[in-house]
């Protein structure tokens, strides 16, 4: 069965540089969510859409931004990056409204130089 | 102040035998809750779910059971195989909206010896 695909899978950045993670749900999921693990931590929800509108936003820092796009594919853009921002990104989706089984993707490693 | 407790950083087990992974939540309003499997580098993998509105669920190996009054969950294992070897976390949502946010516990590195 097809999965959550996440591109690129390993990324390399400088402080103060600019990353751009890419997310595409499961066919026929309509929500798709971002969270970030740090080493020896659980993980920690960013920001959520549901059918191409922000649902939900948690601690996502004011330099990150992202948005679903009308294919539902979705992407987490990050500027002006800083050391602790080097974690492992994944994105989830799921079909409907509240209470559906989150679905993860392979997650991208990003580390910040 | 973490919603969402493991509080056993570690489990270990003999194969065949059973593995009882545990899990306590803060927030009363959560009603949907799931595990997770997870190896290092990789993506969480989904294993079962239970809602609120019932007090267990069982899938294959795995069974979840909920106690709403004591705001706890576990999973059970049986019987455990060295390939369920992993960090699992528990996981606790709302079910009102799309879009809802999972809060993780911290986790639980199961590891089951041959």
């Amino acid at each position: 069965a097809a999965g959550v695909i996440q591109s690129p899978r390993h990324l390399i950045k400088e402080k103060r540089e600019t990353a751009t993670l890419k997310c595409y749900p499961i066919p026929r999921h309509d929500t798709v969510y971002w969270y970030q693990q740090g080493p020896g931590q659980d993980p920690q929800f960013l920001i959520s859409f549901y059918e191409k509108m922000q649902s939900d936003k948690g601690s996502i820092p004011d330099r990150f931004s992202a948005q679903q796009f009308s294919d539902y594919h979705s992407e987490l853009n990050m500027s002006s990056l800083e050391l602790g921002d080097s974690a492992l990104y994944f994105c989830a989706s799921s079909s409907g409204p509240g209470g559906d089984t989150q679905y993860f993707g392979p997650g991208t490693r990003l580390t910040v130089l | 102040d973490q919603q969402v407790k493991q509080n056993s950083p570690s489990l270990s087990v003999q194969e065949g035998r059973i593995s009882i992974l545990n899990c306590d939540y803060t927030n009363s309003m959560f009603d949907y809750f799931l595990w997770y499997k997870k190896y290092p580098a990789e993506g969480p993998t989904f294993l079962i779910s239970i809602s609120s509105i019932k007090d267990k669920n069982e899938d294959g190996r795995f069974t979840v059971f909920l106690n709403k009054s004591a705001k706890h969950l576990s999973l059970h294992i049986v019987p455990s195989q060295p390939g369920d070897s992993a960090v699992y976390f528990c996981a606790a949502s709302f079910s009102n909206n799309a879009g809802n946010m999972l809060t993780f516990g911290g986790g639980t590195r199961l590891m089951v010896k041959p």
